[in-house]
């Protein structure tokens, strides 16, 4: 069975600063990655995906993530915070053997600092 | 392109009454989801639909809770009777990809609708 685990479940960072957030996944076979992020009152919102291919991936809003499987890792990364990236993130490992099913880490809140 | 369509946005009722909860997807996705998020955590899968097919239901709580997507198209999830920890939010999500279709080792992405935050008195 797949897994994810964010370590860190609150990370404060000054407006300007960079953001690296961590996830890390247990899953047998090639994994399929995705970075969401929801805002207070909202569903989730596709930041990147990682299916194959150049394991460094770029997303929306200025994020970038990179898949290292030596490490068991996808971290998203934002080299300058702005404030409305006041958010909670989730990573979340999908199994296409398993129909497309998503699981998700607990998250990780993110609180920008003026 | 119009997103996943999900009502109530917000819904109070006592324990040990009922609810339903509405979603319609994205025109032409054949792949419809029902997520439970508890305060704190992230969301968890609760049932699958492939068109009109339930794919995976296995993390469904049977007593209480039920879904169908009778059309292939919106779905309905409801909860009876509810219990104090049913407080959540209620995600739906769909996704492009017919399983089969597309075959093994593909996968796609799912797009989420606001969500339904249910609070149970």
């Amino acid at each position: 069975a797949q897994s994810v685990t964010q370590p860190d479940i609150h990370i404060t960072v000054s407006e300007g600063a960079s953001l690296e957030l961590r996830c890390n996944y247990s899953y047998g076979a090639t994994p399929y990655l995705f970075w969401y992020v929801q805002s207070p009152g909202q569903g989730l919102q596709l930041l990147l995906k990682y299916f194959s291919g150049d394991t460094l991936v770029q997303g929306i809003k200025g994020f970038e993530a990179e898949f290292k499987r030596s490490q068991s890792s996808f971290n998203l990364r934002k080299p300058s915070v702005h404030w409305s990236d006041a958010a909670e993130y989730f990573c979340a490992v999908g199994a296409a053997a398993a129909g497309n099913k998503l699981t998700f880490g607990g998250g990780t809140r993110v609180l920008v600092k003026p | 392109e119009a997103g996943v369509a999900q009502s109530p946005r917000y819904k109070i009722i006592e324990k040990r009454q009922s609810v339903a909860f509405w979603c319609n997807p994205i025109s032409g996705h054949a792949t419809l989801y029902w997520y439970q998020q508890i305060l704190g955590q992230g969301p968890k899968l609760l049932i699958q639909f492939q068109n009109n097919g339930v794919v995976d239901d296995s993390q469904l709580p049977k007593d209480r809770f039920s879904a169908e997507r009778l059309k292939g198209v919106d779905s309905t999830l409801k909860i009876q009777p509810a219990k104090l920890e049913d407080s959540a939010v209620y995600l739906c999500a769909s996704s492009l990809a017919l399983r089969g279709l597309a075959g093994l080792g593909s996968t796609d992405t799912q797009y989420f609708g606001p969500g339904t935050r249910l609070t149970v008195l």
